[in-house]
């Protein structure tokens, strides 16, 4: 079966500070790796996937995740965030349905 | 290009009733999925409808049900409603489920409360 583990539930930053939140996957068959963002009282927008090809994967609002077979991980990262980047993020694998990590809560601090 | 829509936005129900939730997927996509975000809880894979038929469930009582239309959207029904049911419910579709390369694109769900 596979599953999502996302190592923080918190993660505190400054504004134009980089940032990097991090997800371990494991599965046993084919890896679809996708992080989605949740600003508060709205549903998942979809930020960058990875499907095969390029192990960096670029995706909106300047975020990018580079995947990594060899330590089953697909980290997101962002060089300079902002204030409105304030929003839960979730990391998510695909097989016959699409699991979810339990989500990380990204708080931009000015 | 119309997004994810689901009705309504929130939902007041108290103990025992019975609750309806919708969806509208983006044109063109077949497979819907609705998933359950309580407090705490994360996000629960609930159902799963793939051109009318349902392909998987998630670890729910049979008081979840739903069903597909043939126009590709859905209903969730939740019976005998319990406090524990008060959560986000998110709805999403793709392109055909069987392609699991293809990313969900979420609607901003139905808030259900329970009192």
């Amino acid at each position: 079966a596979q599953s999502v583990t996302q190592l923080d539930s918190q993660v505190p930053v400054f504004e134009e500070a980089p940032v990097e939140l991090r997800c371990n996957y494991s599965s046993s068959v084919s890896v679809y790796l996708f992080w989605y963002v949740q600003y508060p009282n709205q549903g998942l927008q979809l930020l960058l996937k990875y499907l095969s090809g390029s192990t960096l994967v670029k995706g909106i609002n300047g975020f990018e995740a580079e995947f990594n077979k060899s330590q089953t991980s697909f980290h997101l990262r962002k060089p300079s965030v902002h204030i409105s980047d304030t929003a839960e993020y979730f990391c998510a694998g695909r097989s016959e349905k699409l699991v979810f990590g339990k989500g990380t809560k990204l708080t931009v601090n000015p | 290009e119309a997004g994810v829509t689901q009705s309504p936005t929130h939902l007041i129900k108290t103990r025992g009733q019975q609750a309806t939730l919708r969806c509208s997927p983006i044109s063109g996509h077949t497979s819907v999925y609705w998933y359950q975000q309580a407090l705490g809880l994360g996000l629960q894979f609930l159902l799963w409808y793939d051109e009318g038929e349902e392909r998987n469930r998630g670890n729910f009582p049979p008081r979840f049900s739903g069903r597909q239309f043939p126009n590709y959207s859905s209903e969730l029904n939740v019976n005998a409603l319990e406090l524990e049911d008060s959560a986000l419910y998110l709805c999403a579709s793709s392109l055909s489920g069987r392609s699991y390369n293809s990313p969900l694109h979420f609607g901003n769900g139905t808030r259900l409360t329970v009192t």
